[in-house]
């Protein structure tokens, strides 16, 4: 079965500052991977997804994440932090086997002014 | 605003009380899953219909039900309630019941006492 770890429960960074937020995946086959992003009191939000497609991803609000399969990671990336990315993230990948989104544990990400 | 939506936003009962929670999916979309958010269990798949039929359990209680009606919209019962049920349960839909792409509503927050 398909896994993902999110390094780093919690991340700050200052304003303006480069995101990183680590994920790495477990996977035996080539995996879907996905990255959601959760505002304070409201629901996950997809922010870009990898289908095995082009290795980089472009998503919303700045963001983009790159596939590595020599890594197996999917680490998620903003060059510039904004006082508006304050929320939390979570890496997902696509299970083959029962067809379901498996969530990591999440990373909170809090900018500095 | 994803398309999704759920009712109620906030509950409060009692122990070994009975609550339903709603959801409506995205216009068009043939699929919902429910998923239960908690401090301790992190984001856990509970369970998934596609166009009224069960699809997929997760880890679902005995206790908890659900069903999905003919207009698609979907119910969650949660029943004989404990402290511990006290979570954020999310409504999320897909047009296709593959699920890599999910689209997930604000949430349902739920507080035992």
């Amino acid at each position: 079965a398909q896994s993902v770890t999110q390094l780093g429960s919690h991340v700050s960074v200052s304003e303006g500052a480069l995101v990183l937020l680590r994920c790495n995946y477990s996977s035996s086959v080539p995996p879907y991977l996905f990255w959601y992003v959760q505002y304070p009191n409201q629901g996950l939000q997809l922010l870009l997804k990898y289908t095995s497609a082009a290795t980089l991803v472009k998503g919303i609000n700045g963001f983009e994440a790159e596939f590595k399969k020599s890594e197996t990671s999917f680490h998620l990336t903003k060059p510039s932090a904004h006082m508006s990315d304050a929320a939390e993230y979570f890496c997902a990948v696509f299970n083959f086997g029962n067809e379901k989104l498996t969530f990591g544990t999440g990373t909170r990400l809090t900018i500095i002014p | 605003d994803s398309g999704v939506t759920q009712t109620p936003k906030h509950l409060i009962t009692a122990t070994g009380q009975r609550v339903t929670l709603r959801c409506s999916p995205r216009s068009g979309d043939l699929s919902v899953y429910w998923y239960q958010q908690s401090l301790d269990q992190g984001l856990q798949f509970l369970i998934q219909y596609y166009n009224g039929e069960e699809r997929a359990k997760g880890n679902i209680l005995e206790r908890f039900s659900a069903q999905q009606f003919p207009d698609l919209h979907s119910e969650l019962n949660l029943s004989s309630l404990e402290l511990g049920d006290s979570a954020l349960y999310f409504c999320a839909s897909s047009v296709d019941p593959s699920g890599n792409t999910i689209y997930f509503g604000e949430g349902s927050w739920l507080t035992v006492v």
